[in-house]
């Protein structure tokens, strides 16, 4: 069965260094998106991407954030100047050929901000 | 009710029976519900969906009902084992607006006693 990707599994970062977290989304999939929980709690939408541009991104999606399709297959998030409050782990999600059809996570990547 | 942080609602159901798991959702104008579970260190998994049109949905072993008048989602797990053992989170969206982002609520840990 086809499924999401995400690279790396864990990733350490002094605070105030950029990182960048690494997606395959599923491969026929067009929608897709960056969701974060923080431990213990729900998980929070990001932002969505569709046609090459972002979609839709709430309000935790600030200007330390981006979102980039460099290729046919990579979907990333980049974090410019890490806080903190930026450690959590961050999922990545595909969706198919329309937005209301259900979204398919991977097994995310656990950012710690030291 | 909902707990926050650390504390979630938790379930503690025999092997074999059924469970229900219960969710009030905050948007009138959501059309589009999914419930997920998810296993400790990874994503979201997804288990079944259902649209406004519908008040019920069946897969296999689960079932789904939509109470839109009282904006209610529960979950119900047929002759429960093991593997059933984690966190469910039920999420929402609108699908009229593009590629939004689901919102999920608080997540209700089932736990299996053998």
């Amino acid at each position: 069965e086809p499924e999401v990707t995400q690279t790396p599994s864990h990733q350490v970062t002094q605070m105030g260094q950029e990182v960048i977290l690494r997606c395959v989304p599923i491969s026929n999939h067009l929608y897709f998106y960056w969701y974060r929980q923080i431990l213990g709690q729900k998980v929070e939408f990001l932002v969505s991407f569709y046609n090459n541009e972002i979609s839709e991104k709430s309000e935790i999606f600030d200007d330390q954030f981006s979102v980039e399709r460099p290729d046919g297959s990579n979907f990333t998030l980049k974090i410019r100047s890490t806080k903190l409050e930026d450690s959590a782990m961050y999922f990545c999600a595909s969706s198919g050929r329309f937005s209301n059809q259900p979204q398919h996570f991977g097994d995310g990547t656990r950012l710690s901000i030291l | 009710g909902e707990s926050v942080g650390l504390h979630l609602p938790t379930l503690s159901v025999q092997e074999g029976d059924n469970s229900i798991i219960n969710c009030a959702y905050s948007n009138s104008a959501s059309d589009y519900f999914i419930w997920y579970k998810q296993e400790s260190g990874k994503g979201p998994q997804f288990i079944i969906d259902i649209r406004s049109n519908m008040d019920k949905r069946q897969g296999q072993r689960v079932t789904v009902l939509l109470n839109k008048t009282v904006k209610h989602l529960s979950l119900q797990i047929a002759a429960t084992q093991p593997g059933d053992s984690a966190v469910y989170f039920c999420a929402e969206m609108y699908s009229g607006g593009g590629a939004d982002g689901l919102t999920f609520g608080k997540g209700t840990h089932l736990i299996i006693q053998p």
